[in-house]
């Protein structure tokens, strides 16, 4: 799989979007990138995936850019439950391979 | 979504005594499950993959013989810490993949804090 980077901390207000970038140069064409989020203490849960197309759903939206050596995570309207370590992952399938964490982005929402 | 669940979510041992952690798969069935671990402040590590009815497969530097993996239906895999010692105090966390065509998401248990005294 490939190489992520991401910031390792970031805050936002409550109400506005976070954006959360990463960083894939290596990525391979038949890549997914994806999204998972692990609040304190708990196990991670999956957020969203793109190969190449940006992607919404019901939590965030996933931009990638065309030459997919980056991509952004949106959260449009953060609250405080949104305050969690946020993962960035380059993988063919997750719903068939172990994931391998990097050190992910923190994202403090603040009131 | 799914749900996996993990028991207990919290234990603490004495130094020596093996712990065991179960690992469900509540509403599908998961040919595979991972084991990660977690200690403070860092992030996961994937320790083995769990197939059910075979041997698990351990990731370099994880002993065997003191994690020992069981995944004998398609709904429950259980690690057992064996003699367990203070270094083994972590954030224990399994994950379930369905196994069906399409299926791109991994479904994780809400961990288990293991503390060793």
């Amino acid at each position: 799989d490939a190489k992520t980077t991401q910031p390792t901390s970031m805050d936002c207000a409550e109400g506005r979007a976070a954006n959360l970038p990463c960083n894939h140069s290596t990525i391979s064409g038949n890549e997914y990138v994806y999204w998972y989020r692990q609040i304190h203490s708990q196990g991670p849960q999956y957020i969203i995936h793109g190969l190449k197309n940006n992607e919404t759903n019901e939590m965030a939206s996933l931009i990638i850019t065309e030459d997919r050596k980056s991509s952004t995570l949106i959260l449009p309207h953060a609250t405080l439950r949104d305050t969690a370590v946020y993962y960035c992952i380059v993988s063919l399938d997750t719903g068939r391979r172990a994931l391998t964490f990097g050190s992910g982005t923190r994202l403090q929402v603040q009131p | 979504g799914a749900v996996v669940s993990q028991h207990p979510s919290w234990v603490i041992c004495k130094s020596g005594t093996s712990v065991k952690i179960e690992c469900r798969s509540l509403d599908f069935q998961a040919t595979t499950m991972f084991w990660y671990r977690q200690f403070p402040k860092q992030s996961l590590m994937l320790m083995a993959t769990s197939n059910e009815g075979s041997k698990a497969t351990y990731e370099q530097g994880v002993e065997k013989d003191k994690f020992l993996i069981n995944h004998a239906s398609l709904t429950l895999s259980t690690l057992t810490v064996t003699s367990a010692h203070p270094e083994d105090s972590s954030f224990y966390i399994c994950s379930a993949i369905p196994g069906l065509a399409g299926a791109y998401e991994q479904y994780f248990g809400p961990g288990t804090r293991l503390t060793v005294t």
